[in-house]
């Protein structure tokens, strides 16, 4: 069953301090890896996309890595904000799209609070 | 427009009632997807349009779920005789491609229904 996993569930950390949240997928056929920042009462929004070849890739602050051989994906926030305090979801999209949306099959998230 | 629209931002409906809910997506976006999100879950995927046309609709929970995009820009979603259980954030994305491409699914803020 395609499943995304992600941990932890919330996590309080100090302002200007890192985190990395963590995201295991059992999907198959891969396609690609997404993570999306939510703020509370608003859509998700895009941070990075990662196909199958890419192991890394930074937005600002923000760098993702997958290892599609373990079939796992960080994301790493450094030096934290206020602002980054919200929920990040990790989706992936599976490849057999025979007419399909994709197959986006999306993580619970990981709540992140940013403490002064 | 600027990014993916979503009317009413709340709507409260009582149980039995028919609702719908609109997404106006970003111009010139042919894919449009429809998710419904419950409160510490992540998006739970409903229906995916490529133009006029749902290309997916499997993730519609039963038949008092409908979904149209008759000129392959704005779509609504219908909820016909509501249940309590249909509470939760409905979340509209659309992205230039779909199917199955790595292209970015913008979110809108979402419909926050509430069935009482």
């Amino acid at each position: 069953k395609n499943q995304v996993e992600q941990s932890p569930q919330s996590l309080i950390i100090l302002e200007g301090k890192n985190c990395t949240l963590q995201c295991n997928y059992t999907v198959s056929p891969f396609s690609n890896l997404r993570w999306y920042k939510q703020d509370t009462g608003r859509g998700p929004v895009s941070l990075t996309i990662m196909t199958f070849s890419e192991n890394t890739k930074s937005n600002g602050r923000y760098t993702a890595t997958l290892d599609a051989d373990t079939k796992q994906s960080s994301l790493h926030i450094t030096a934290s904000q206020l602002s980054d305090s919200a929920s990040y979801i990790c989706v992936v999209s599976a490849g057999n799209y025979g007419g399909s949306q994709g197959n986006l099959i999306f993580g619970k998230g990981t709540k992140l609070s940013v403490k002064p | 427009g600027a990014g993916v629209s979503q009317t009413p931002s709340n709507k409260v409906t009582e149980k039995g009632k028919y609702v719908e809910l609109r997404c106006d997506p970003i111009s010139g976006h042919t894919a449009l997807y429809w998710y419904r999100q419950s409160l510490g879950q992540g998006p739970e995927f409903l229906i995916y349009f490529q133009g006029t046309g749902a290309a997916d609709d499997s993730g519609l929970p039963n038949d008092r779920f409908f979904a149209v995009r008759p000129e392959g820009s704005v779509s609504t979603l219908k909820i016909q005789r509501t249940e309590r259980g249909d509470s939760a954030v409905y979340l509209c994305a659309s992205s230039l491609y779909g199917q199955g491409s790595a292209y970015e699914q913008y979110f809108g803020p979402g419909t926050r229904l509430t069935v009482t």
